[in-house]
């Protein structure tokens, strides 16, 4: 059975820093670009970032280039988002995806609160 | 404001058919960029209800069909039932984002 499960999220203050992990079970995670989608409390669903099935291949949408990092651990079968800099806007819940074709399997969701 | 434009609601009495549409532009649906579409019932994960324009996942019932033509797309639900309530997303890939990209999301309210 394909398991996605997200931890890490929590509350922090603005500036601050979180890694959010993705582990993954049930398929071959080597095999398959994975992203992080977000979405803030009553809105809509928001791509952040994608990688590459080797990891040689990252983008990130507009709104958080330069702030966070995705990356993979291919032996652990876990995704990574390092989100630096956090804002009162990146207040989420952030979920990691496989993509094959479109998003067939999702995790749960780790909410990330950004505030003082 | 999302690249790919969806109504806000829309809604029917049960056993109705009623559509979704997702307007998109030149540098994704237009482009030729498959479109995927999910439901996502309240607290709980996107689902995914329909990938690459007209394809069901195993298990989604063929009440639910999409189709795609030029620059938009499509999500229509027949014999709408009280268990479709729920908001559905529209997603494709947008080339000037180099990255996915979804519609704002449409709340479907079952009479």
């Amino acid at each position: 059975e394909v398991q996605l499960v997200e931890s890490g999220g929590g509350l922090v203050q603005p500036g601050g820093s979180l890694r959010l992990s993705c582990a993954a079970s049930g398929f071959s995670f080597s095999g398959y670009w994975m992203y992080w989608v977000r979405q803030a409390p009553g809105k809509g669903l928001v791509w952040v970032s994608r990688i590459s099935s080797d990891g040689s291949i990252t983008n990130y949408a507009d709104s958080v280039k330069g702030r966070f990092t995705i990356s993979r651990d291919n032996a652990k079968n876990t995704l990574y988002l390092q989100m630096n800099s956090l804002r009162a806007e990146d207040t989420a819940v952030y979920y990691c995806a496989r993509k094959n074709g479109g998003f067939d399997y999702w995790g749960q969701g780790t909410l990330v609160t950004v505030s003082s | 404001q999302s690249v790919l434009t969806q109504p806000p609601s829309v809604s029917g009495a049960p056993g109705q058919r009623v559509t979704i549409s997702c307007t998109g532009s030149s540098s994704n649906i237009g482009a030729g960029y498959d479109v995927h579409w999910y439901q996502q019932l309240p607290g709980t994960a996107p689902k995914l209800l329909i990938y690459g324009n007209t394809n069901r996942p195993s298990g989604v019932p063929d009440r639910f069909s999409g189709s795609k033509s030029g620059t938009s797309a499509s999500l229509a639900i027949t014999g709408l039932q009280a268990e479709d309530e729920a908001d559905y997303y529209c997603q494709s890939y947008d080339s000037s984002l180099s990255g996915s990209t979804f519609g704002g999301g449409t709340k479907l309210t079952v009479l």
